[in-house]
């Protein structure tokens, strides 16, 4: 079974520059996540989707931030513009059904420098 | 303050020591218990997951759940430095499945 993937591995930009990650879950799972890690800190949740539609997005900075899962598969998610206090590792996650506590798969996430 | 507060280490050990790993918790209403490990540069990968309060056993791995003083723990047996890496608890509530709130996570090097 191929697990999460996600590209690109890093990214370095200048602030106020658009970035964009893109993430391919496990095939099959309806549930996906994107997940912002910050040094020393563990995962904090910025969004789920359950098939196309975003069922939490709470966490989410929507003055900068914005995701999109297209036909349910994969997903982007871009910050426009990047501040510096961006830089962290963005990771996906996906499980086969969000209501039910499946455990999360994570691929390896983007490392994003902000300078 | 945090709803997950987790023993910050590092933790260093010799191999073959046991290892204890641990968390507490603010909400009530975490049911599902997890622990994930995560290399350096990699995503956290599942290592245990446990339903309520109780003990699950997983080869080396150890889990325990004490709801009553919202506490939990990871034990790890006959370490290897191959064990060496952070490790994160998760837990989600009945209530708001599918959001898990992480700890900060335990670095943990094992020296051969």
């Amino acid at each position: 079974e191929a697990g999460v993937v996600q590209s690109p591995r890093y990214k370095i930009i200048e602030k106020k520059q658009p970035v964009a990650f893109w993430c391919n879950p496990i095939s099959g799972h309806n549930t996906l996540y994107w997940y912002r890690q910050n040094l020393g800190q563990g995962p904090e949740l910025l969004i789920r989707y359950e098939n196309e539609e975003a069922v939490d997005d709470s966490q989410l900075p929507k003055d900068r931030f914005s995701a999109e899962r297209l036909k349910g598969v994969d997903s982007t998610l871009k910050i426009q513009p990047a501040e510096l206090g961006d830089s962290a590792v963005y990771l996906c996650a996906s499980s086969l059904e969000g209501s039910d506590n499946s455990p999360l798969h994570f691929g390896n996430g983007t490392r994003l420098t902000v300078t | 303050q945090k709803e997950v507060e987790q023993d910050p280490g590092p933790l260093s050990v010799p191999e073959g020591a046991i290892v204890s790993l641990n968390c507490t918790y603010s909400n009530s209403a975490f049911q599902y218990f997890m622990w994930y490990r995560q290399y350096s540069r990699k995503g956290p990968e599942l290592l245990m997951y446990t339903y309520s309060s109780g003990n699950k056993e997983d080869g080396r791995f150890t889990a325990q759940v004490d709801k009553s003083s919202k506490y939990i723990s990871l034990f790890i047996r006959d370490s290897q430095p191959s064990d060496s890496a952070t490790y994160l608890c998760a837990m989600t509530s009945l209530y708001n499945a599918g959001k898990s709130t992480f700890g900060d996570g335990t670095t943990l090097t094992v020296k051969p």
